[in-house]
């Protein structure tokens, strides 16, 4: 098993690109989360899903768009880079509770 | 609204001395407290967790308490080795079901 795998590891963006995120898990949980990881801000909540097709927006949802077509793939969006979005970018998933983590992908926004 | 407070920030012990990292969260609904290590350049790993209807659990060098009156949990580290050294976060879930996660706290273990 793979796990919960991320796709790119890096990515360098100029303000106003787009880009698409790609989350990937094989163990079929239901749940999966999109985090944004800050020097001292801890891990804060983007956007979630709770099953295929469904979607919902957690603490920090401006400015990202998600989409879950399929149980195991969950996609974050920018669809208008901003320099504030430089971050590292953390997927989960859980079957309840307990939440597992992708590698994590590096933005920099310039 | 839902908060974690985690404390201290920076941590940083001898070889072999015990290490505590304190957190407190605001709703008092909150059932489950997971506790999070991660690695410089690495994804946060589970390394213990506990429900609202435990006091304390234990594994090997690593513990965790929680008081629910108090609506805080802690987590010890024992005989704390080098390869302890990481950020430790802490989380709760409270009513509305998604996981907050505390600041965060630097531990640093010196040989």
């Amino acid at each position: 098993n793979a796990g919960v795998t991320q796709t790119p590891k890096f990515r360098v963006l100029k303000t106003g690109q787009s880009m698409t995120l790609l989350c990937a898990q094989d163990m079929n949980h239901e749940y999966m989360y999109w985090y944004r990881q800050d020097p001292g801000m801890g891990l804060r909540l983007i956007h979630y899903s709770v099953g295929e097709g469904t979607t919902a927006k957690g603490e920090v949802p401006d400015g990202y768009n998600v989409s879950r077509l399929k149980k195991q793939n969950f996609l974050l969006g920018l669809e208008s880079a901003a320099p504030s979005q430089t971050s590292v970018y953390f997927c989960a998933s859980s079957f309840k509770e307990t939440q597992y983590f992708g590698p994590g992908t590096r933005l920099l926004v310039l | 609204g839902e908060n974690v407070e985690q404390h201290p920030s920076t941590l940083s012990v001898q070889e072999g001395d015990s290490a505590v990292i304190k957190c407190t969260y605001s709703d008092s609904a909150s059932n489950y407290f997971p506790w999070y290590k991660q690695e410089l350049g690495k994804r946060p790993q589970l390394i213990i967790d506990i429900r609202s209807n435990v006091g304390e659990k234990k594994d090997q060098r690593i513990a965790v308490t929680l008081n629910k009156t108090a609506k805080h949990f802690s987590l010890h580290i024992t005989e704390t080795q080098p390869e302890d050294s990481a950020v430790y976060f802490c989380a709760a879930t409270p009513r509305s079901g998604k996981l907050i996660f505390g600041q965060g706290t630097e531990l640093s273990v010196k040989p």
